[in-house]
This record gives C-alpha cells, structure tokens and sequence, in this order.
C-alpha cells in the first residue's frame, strides 16, 4: 500500500505570494495532521483534520489555512508568504483522530523556499 | 501542554561504539512517547514507541529506550551504532486522547564516524 504522499516536493516562491500544500493520507486512514519543521528544529503542529472538521490548531497566525475533502486528503495553504515561513512541511495521517493509540505515518514533505 | 527537550544538539560517536541520546519531557496528563528518525531530505520514521508496560522498549534497528516516569525521561541507547544511523533523531510526545498532535523535540544530529 502507497504511504502517505504530499506534492509538490519543492517549491520557490517569492514573498507575499500564496501557496497550496497537498496530502494524501494513507488508504482508509481519515485523520490528517500538518507540521513545520524550520531548518535545525523539530516539527512544530500547524493543524490536525478529522473527518472533514478541523480538530486542533497550533500556534500559527491566520494566513495558514487548511481544508480536508471527503477522500480525506488535504490542502495547507499559506498566504501572504514571508520569509520565515521557508520550512519542510509535513503531513501525517492516522486511521482515527481520537481514542486509544493511533499509528501516525508520516509523508516526505514538501520543501517550500521563499526568496 | 507539553514539552519536550533533547538534551544533546550533536553527538559524534565512532562506528561500533555505544551512544545515548537523551530527553526529558513535562506533561501534566499521560502522554505517549516516541522516537523518530529522519534522513536527509526524508519525513519522519518511527523507530519506537512507549505506550504502557515495561519501561523497556526496543525499536527497530537495534534501538531500545527506557522511559522513567520518576525523571520524565525517555532516552535512547544502541549497544553498537554503524555509519549507516548518521541521522536526525526526534523525540515526541502525544496525548492519549489526540492521534493528531506530536509535541516534538529540536533534535539530536547523530554522526557516526569511521
């Protein structure tokens, strides 16, 4: 069975502009988290989808956005881009989003420049 | 909230000799912990986790932890480490009730060196 898979795999943009992240979860998995990873730290929670609704949000301003559809996959959009946001952005799935332990898969990421 | 702190940024360590990356976490509620490994330009990969039981856990790729509830600390040991485990090593936490929320570390850079 295919992984977790996010496109694109790069991406440069310039400051100001938008930008639309895309993951899909592993099959049957309907939970779907987003996380930052800025060069030298660790991933850092943008948002967590379950089933269609959002279900947490970290500490990030509003030009992040996210939406999940109903095959589950999902979007993480970023407006305004600035330079603090060049990062690796992660995307991990699970088959729930709540109860007892879920397995968390993680994608490859995308790597997003901003010049 | 949680918290976690990796107590080493870089650990240079020679081929076939032991190595310990460290962390502690702060949690209010029960957590689970993990490591993760991640290569260069690779997501994360999970090398273990500690859900409930013995203290004692092993992973893949000969890693083992120990988690100690008394100093909230869950560190990593391999008897052994080759060239092939230079990597980033993260350690997380993630409330029971959440699958979708990892709390993560800042990281360990384990070098093995010939």
């Amino acid at each position: 069975d295919a992984g977790v898979t996010q496109s694109p795999t790069h991406l440069i943009k310039t400051r100001g502009q938008q930008v639309t992240l895309r993951c899909s979860p592993i099959s049957g998995h309907k939970s779907v988290s987003w996380y930052q990873q800025v060069l030298g730290q660790g991933p850092q929670f943008i948002f967590q989808y379950y089933e269609k609704e959002e279900r947490g949000r970290g500490n990030f301003p509003d030009r992040f956005s996210a939406r999940q559809f109903p095959n589950y996959s999902s979007e993480l959009n970023v407006n305004a881009l600035l330079l603090g946001d060049s990062a690796l952005y992660l995307c991990a799935s699970s088959p729930q989003g709540t109860g007892l332990y879920q397995p968390q898969h993680f994608g490859d990421g995308t790597r997003l420049s901003i010049l | 909230a949680q918290s976690v702190t990796q107590l080493d940024s870089q650990v240079p360590v020679f081929e076939e000799a032991p190595v310990e990356l460290r962390c502690n976490y702060s949690s209010s509620v029960s957590v689970y912990l993990f490591w993760y490994v991640q290569y260069p330009n690779q997501g994360l990969q999970l090398l273990l986790k500690y859900l409930s039981g013995s203290t004692l856990v092993k992973g893949i790729n000969g890693f083992e932890a120990e988690f100690n509830k008394s100093q909230t600390s869950f560190h990593l040991r391999k008897p052994s480490v080759h060239i092939s485990d230079t990597a980033e090593y993260f350690c997380a936490v993630r409330l029971i009730t959440n699958a979708g929320k990892s709390t993560f570390g800042d990281g360990t850079t384990l070098t093995v060196k010939p």
